[in-house]
């Protein structure tokens, strides 16, 4: 079955660029009318949708965080990945990479286990 | 954005019950809301889509419903796993935005 595992360094200082990466195991990235995202929970939080993306490249982004946000993709490595510049405290956060089901509605149907990055000086 | 306020934000039951979670959209999204369950240190499991849709493997104890602004989850008899937090989410329009979260606790 379908796995997704984040990597990425955990420890950021303000003003640096987050970069993430969501591996896709278990399937090809290609396949299916599927889209690829990013959600972050703050610790004891809620979670918030970061942004997506189909295979085409074709993005979508939160408009909290357009601005500093970019998600691309690598089909010939079955990854996607993630990059938030001038961080800042508040985006300490666990990461999520999550598959975007398409039926009916659009939903979050397989989630990474999530990767702990914190902001700090 | 659309807001998503659920209620309660906490809840204590116990094995056994029966429990209803409310999820409120500040505007209609037809039935484009989905449940999820997360448990401490867990990722979000994906649990009912389309407001009433259960997701393969998702037991049949939770259900859902519901369409507009006011959508349900309930678990009609509580297992000891089922305690978690629950949150709900839109896709009616970008951003998808989640619920802040029931939490469920065993009294």
């Amino acid at each position: 079955q379908v796995q997704l595992q984040e990597s990425g360094p955990g420890l950021l200082k303000p003003s640096q660029t987050l970069s993430l990466t969501c591996t896709v195991s278990g399937g090809s990235i290609s396949s299916g009318s599927y889209y690829w995202s990013w959600i972050r929970q703050p610790a004891g939080k809620g979670l918030e949708w970061i942004g997506r993306i189909y295979t085409s490249g074709s993005t979508n982004y939160n408009p909290s965080l357009k601005s500093r946000v970019t998600i691309s993709v690598d089909t010939s490595k079955n990854q996607f990945s993630l990059k938030l510049s001038s961080v800042t405290a508040a985006d300490t956060a666990v990461y999520y990479c999550a598959r975007v089901l398409a039926v009916l509605t659009l939903a979050f149907d397989i989630w990474g286990q999530g990767t702990m990055v914190t902001v700090s000086s | 954005d659309i807001q998503m306020t659920q209620s309660p934000s906490s809840l204590s039951a116990s094995v056994g019950d029966r429990v209803t979670i409310t999820c409120r959209a500040s505007q209609s999204i037809s039935s484009y809301l989905n449940w999820y369950q997360q448990k401490p240190g867990k990722a979000p499991k994906f649990l009912i889509y389309a407001a009433s849709s259960l997701q393969s493997g998702v037991p049949s104890r939770f259900s859902g419903s519901g369409s507009g602004t006011d959508f349900t989850l309930t678990i009609s008899s509580l297992q000891p796993e089922d305690f978690a937090t629950f949150y709900c989410q839109q896709s009616y329009s970008s951003p998808y935005t989640f619920g802040q979260g029931t939490k469920l606790e065993i009294k």
